[in-house]
């Protein structure tokens, strides 16, 4: 089964400073891509940045950067030199099976609220 | 502006009601997306249309009635809506259906309320 855990409902930051939010993921596929949202208060979901499983290299994006730990099934976010406009909820998503269908969607974790505060 | 658009933005039903949400993409995807998105649970996926041929999981009620008429419009369409089906959808689209770094693009979604 395909699986994302998000284990930081909120997470507080100041402004400036770094901060790094921790996504685990479980899956049996060797090859799999994984997936940074960010969403704001009005509901869009903005893509951040990606990985795909077969990446040497940790991507980055900006502020955004994926420390990606393949052994240990870890995809966390670093957001560098926090800004209030930053403040949103982030979702970690993971390019997976769908249940029966045989075809690929993603699947997210539950969230992270992040506030960065002045 | 992700070129995902939905529309309305904000929608309130009665449980009779019939109504329908719009999605349109302009980014020349062959594949669209319906999320469902509730308050305190996960990014729910409900349907899949690729290149306009719908991929089921049997795990949406039949109140939900999707419809693809080309790759560029995405409708779903409401009918006998419950007060637990208040939630924000989500239409998203991507290049492709298949593989795993295709990324998906969302639209702004809509705030349905049913009552």
């Amino acid at each position: 089964a395909q699986k994302i855990t998000q284990t930081q409902p909120g997470m507080f930051v100041q402004e400036k400073e770094a901060v790094t939010l921790d996504c685990t993921y479980d899956t049996s596929d060797q090859s799999y891509g994984l997936f940074w949202y960010k969403q704001p208060s009005s509901g869009e979901m903005i893509f951040l940045i990606y990985q795909g499983s077969y990446d040497e290299q940790n991507a980055t994006e900006g502020r955004y950067s994926l420390n990606f730990q393949k052994a240990r099934k870890s995809a966390n976010l670093v957001i560098s030199a926090s800004q209030l406009g930053d403040s949103a909820m982030y979702f970690c998503a993971m390019r997976a099976y769908w249940g029966d269908t045989g075809r690929r969607a993603l699947t997210f974790g539950s969230g992270t609220r992040l506030q960065v505060q002045p | 502006e992700t070129g995902v658009t939905q529309t309305p933005r904000h929608l309130v039903m009665g449980m009779t009601n019939k109504k329908s949400l719009k999605c349109e993409q302009h980014l020349g995807h062959n594949a669209m997306y319906w999320y469902k998105q509730s308050a305190k649970k996960p990014l729910e996926l409900m349907f899949v249309y690729s290149l306009e041929e719908r991929v089921e999981n049997n795990s949406v009620p039949s109140r939900f009635s999707p419809e693809c008429p080309n790759s560029s419009h995405l409708f779903l369409h409401l009918h006998t809506l419950q007060p637990e089906d208040s939630a924000l959808y989500l239409c998203a689209s991507s290049a492709s259906q298949q593989g795993h770094g295709n990324t998906i693009y969302f639209g702004e979604g809509s705030w349905l309320t049913v009552v």
